[in-house]
């Protein structure tokens, strides 16, 4: 049972435009969420959190939006850049908080920037 | 300074071997997380280590053990290969249990 998911596999999105990966979980316990973003032979790197209490966070180009009535989230992008090219991974972690349960990882979005 | 360091980077074993891989945390972080990574999937919560205790176990058989040393180092085991457990076996380390993990780029384990 897949409590967090990540229901596109890959998105195309043009250079200089906005992209936005989405992201949905079932588990009302979590209550810590993050992005990863992960190139080819590295491991994941943290791009941006947001905590329940809150519903929105900014960090340059990168958004992250919360919306835990429809236990949605969504990572937006802008502008695109060539360098953005990677899958993204969205995780949660759970009240039981310190590390008890770990992360919980979706499938991953393949974002491609199209020149 | 250096990241999240693992070791071997590539490892190939027969169905039925044991492995044991290695993870150096990040200067100063005591808690090291383990995952699994098999292809087109997330990466998998095996075990998280805090303080050289084991604070939590996803739902892996009792094949995989773990360890932490008192220099905040980690090693995981793995007895009785399968096929199945060929993927990318990922370390994350950070300061407190709960937050700022930096994962290691992995060691790509195949069984055969």
């Amino acid at each position: 049972d897949q409590q967090v998911k990540q229901n596109s596999p890959s998105l195309s999105v043009q250079e200089g435009r906005i992209s936005i990966l989405n992201c949905d979980y079932t588990n009302s316990m979590f209550d810590y969420f993050l992005w990863y973003k992960k190139y080819p032979a590295e491991g994941p790197t943290f791009l941006i959190s947001i905590s329940s209490i809150k519903d929105k966070n900014e960090d340059g180009r990168f958004t992250v939006f919360l919306n835990k009535s429809a236990k949605h989230l969504s990572l937006h992008i802008v502008p695109s850049q060539p360098g953005d090219s990677a899958v993204y991974f969205c995780a949660a972690r759970g009240l039981s908080g310190g590390g008890a349960d770990g992360l919980t990882f979706g499938k991953g979005t393949h974002l491609i920037i199209q020149p | 300074d250096a990241g999240v360091t693992q070791s071997p980077t590539h490892l190939i074993k027969t169905r039925g071997q044991q492995v044991t891989l290695r993870c150096s945390p990040i200067s100063g972080h005591k808690s090291v997380s383990w995952y699994q990574q098999v292809l087109g999937q997330g990466p998998q919560f095996i075990f998280q280590y805090y303080e050289k205790e084991e604070r939590g176990r996803g739902n892996f058989p009792d094949r995989f053990s773990a360890r932490q040393f008192p220099n905040y180092s980690s090693e995981l085991n793995v007895n009785a290969l399968l096929l199945g457990d060929s993927a990318l076996y990922l370390c994350a380390s950070s300061l407190t249990e709960a937050y700022g993990y930096t994962f290691g780029s992995g060691t790509r384990l195949t069984v055969v």
